[in-house]
């Protein structure tokens, strides 16, 4: 059983650019959550989707981001027009029940130019 | 003062040595995980403690949780090289959907 599985490890994206970021989550596991971390601090949570369904984006900027969760295929972090301040690390985790310890990802690191 | 801080920012220890850090919250909690981190690698799950208990242990680390006083520790006993790293607690604080906050994390460096 293959953990959760990121890609890409690293992007980098010029401002104005879009940026893609892939979380397939482990087997079994139908709840997925988004967190990003900036340099020297801890992980702030973005979203949390269940299939097809986003159950929580409480944490999501207003503007330029969105995620979904399709019935099949990974989920999906989508940032719009990036800026330099999107430079960050972004983790995905995965749970097979809302109330069990959530399994994360190696993350992508964005790089915004 | 944020939700899952943690003491000390960061620790130096010889290898052998106990490890103890410190977690504080503000809000009630369903549970309490502990997470480790290796300079720019993702999150490993160490422990995840329920409200109601008081106590849990796996391997060489215990953590105990005082919901009275809205804090948990974790130690690390006979301290290992290996386990540098940094250490996050997350609380799950939310009705009806799993969102983690995380502390700003503890850095612990073992020195061989």
């Amino acid at each position: 059983n293959a953990g959760v599985m990121q890609n890409p490890r690293h992007l980098v994206r010029r401002r104005g650019q879009e940026a893609r970021l892939r979380c397939s989550p482990m087997k079994g596991h139908s709840h997925v959550y988004w967190y990003r971390q900036l340099p020297e601090e801890g992980l702030k949570f973005m979203v949390y989707l269940q299939k097809e369904n986003i159950i929580d984006e409480s944490g999501m900027p207003k503007e330029r981001f969105s995620a979904e969760f399709p019935k099949e295929g990974p989920s999906i972090l989508r940032i719009q027009q990036v800026v330099r301040g999107d430079s960050a690390a972004y983790f995905c985790a995965s749970s097979p029940f809302r109330e069990t310890e959530a399994f994360f990802g190696q993350g992508t690191r964005l790089t915004v130019v | 003062s944020q939700q899952g801080e943690e003491d000390p920012q960061a620790l130096s220890i010889q290898e052998g040595e106990n490890a103890t850090m410190n977690c504080s919250y503000k809000t009630s909690i369903n549970n309490l995980q502990w997470y480790r981190q290796n300079s720019g690698r993702g999150l490993v799950h160490l422990i995840l403690i329920r409200s109601n208990e008081r106590e849990k242990h796996s391997g060489r680390l215990r953590v105990t949780l005082d919901t009275s006083k809205k804090s948990s520790s974790l130690l690390i006993t006979a301290s290992r090289a290996a386990d540098t790293a940094s250490y996050f607690c997350a609380t799950d604080v939310a009705q009806g959907a799993q969102k983690l906050v995380f502390g700003q994390g503890t850095r612990l460096t073992i020195n061989p």
